[in-house]
Parts: structure tokens; sequence; C-alpha cells
């Protein structure tokens, strides 16, 4: 079976740094995918981990630990148009299954 | 310019009938997706092809119907036995194991 957890809902200031956690259960797992959604919006692709370790794109940030089912987004020096919801699939064969999405509110 | 495209954006629909939503790639992917989204929600898998004339169904298929006769195409129809069908809905394409770039959306009412 496939089971993604996340938070509903962080709220952070501009310019501070927020850490979003998923943790995975998923049978015959690849990788992690991160997509940003802006509300209304289409998904977009924001980082894919197949390894464990941490990988940096810019200001975001994405770490695997396959052997705890972990997975974190980190945002640094946000944004106001940082301001969206975050959602974390977990990748089975040409498969993905999605968390409910962590919905992250940017306050100046 | 590559991508996908949905349509339309909007759509109003009276209870007992079928609609049928578009979705159109011309990134030469293999794979396609639809995904239901509801409001707070994340995205559901309604069904998904890896290739033409073949589909599976995802993890919340009833009530709804696909076709994949052409690799550009995926279009989705919404019956009337899907019983709460307002939403948002996605479509989605991939190279194999590859990310998943997504159409800008229908969102279907039922009046």
């Amino acid at each position: 079976g496939q089971n993604i957890d996340q938070p509903t809902e962080m709220t952070a200031t501009e310019g501070a740094i927020v850490q979003i956690n998923c943790t995975y259960q998923t049978s015959g797992f690849n990788g992690l995918f991160w997509y940003q959604q802006h509300a209304g919006e289409a998904p977009t692709f924001l980082s894919y981990n197949v390894l464990d370790g941490l990988e940096e794109k810019g200001r975001f940030s994405s770490f695997l630990s396959r052997s705890k089912g972990y997975s974190y987004l980190l945002l640094k020096e946000l944004q106001m148009k940082d301001s969206a919801s975050y959602l974390c699939a977990g990748a089975a064969g040409n498969k993905l299954t999605f968390g409910g999405g962590t919905r992250v509110l940017v306050k100046p | 310019d590559g991508g996908i495209t949905q349509s339309p954006k909007y759509l109003f629909r009276k209870e007992g009938q079928n609609v049928t939503l578009s979705c159109e790639q011309n990134l030469n992917h293999d794979a396609m997706y639809w995904y239901r989204q509801d409001p707070g929600q994340g995205l559901r898998l309604i069904y998904y092809s890896q290739i033409v004339n073949d589909f599976q169904k995802g993890d919340i298929a009833e009530g709804y119907s696909v076709s994949r006769e052409k690799k550009e195409s995926f279009p989705l129809t919404v019956t009337s036995a899907q019983k709460n069908p307002t939403a948002f809905y996605l479509c989605a394409s991939s190279y194999s194991y590859n990310e998943q770039f997504f159409g800008p959306g229908t969102r279907l009412t039922v009046l």
C-alpha cells in the first residue's frame, strides 16, 4: 500500500526558513518528489530525490532518508510568493502517490 | 512550445449528464495520468496510461472512463455514476520514471 503524511499547514515570516516534513510508506519505492501548487493552479516540479542525502537548488533544498521513510523540503529566505501548497509524492514505477499537501502562509 | 493543454477550464454539468474533459500533450511522453483534487486536499489518481490503447485504474476510478487511442490524447469522461464529481481535475504526462508535467486543470461543477 501507499501512505504519505505531511502537516496540513505552516506559517512563517518573510525572510525566515521553513522545513516541511514528509513521511512515507510506499511499496516498490523509486524516489520522492516535491511539487509547489499555488491556489487554483497546476502543481509545478520542485525536486526529485532518489538517493539519501540533501539536494540543494537555490533557495529550496530537499532531503531523503530511505531507511527512515522520511523526507523534508527546506525553503530559505522566504518570500511572499512562496505562499502556496507543497505536495510530497512517493514514486513507485510510473505512479505517484501524493500526500494531502502542506499549505505554507508567509507573513510580512 | 511543448506542453499539456486541458479544456475547458471551467465546466458545468447537470446531474445525470456525462461530460468529457480533454487532455492533449505534445511532449512525446508515453505515460499520461488523470487526477482529482478536492478543496484543501492532495491529488488522487483516477486512471493512468503507459502506452497507447492501454490504461489502468487508479485509486478512485469508479464513475470515470478513459481512452488512449493516440499518444497525444487522453480524454476523461465523468459519468452519471460518479456521485460527487465537483472537483478540480488535473491531467499529467511523463517519460517513464520521471517527473510528471501537469496541465492547467479543469474545474468541474455539478449544478
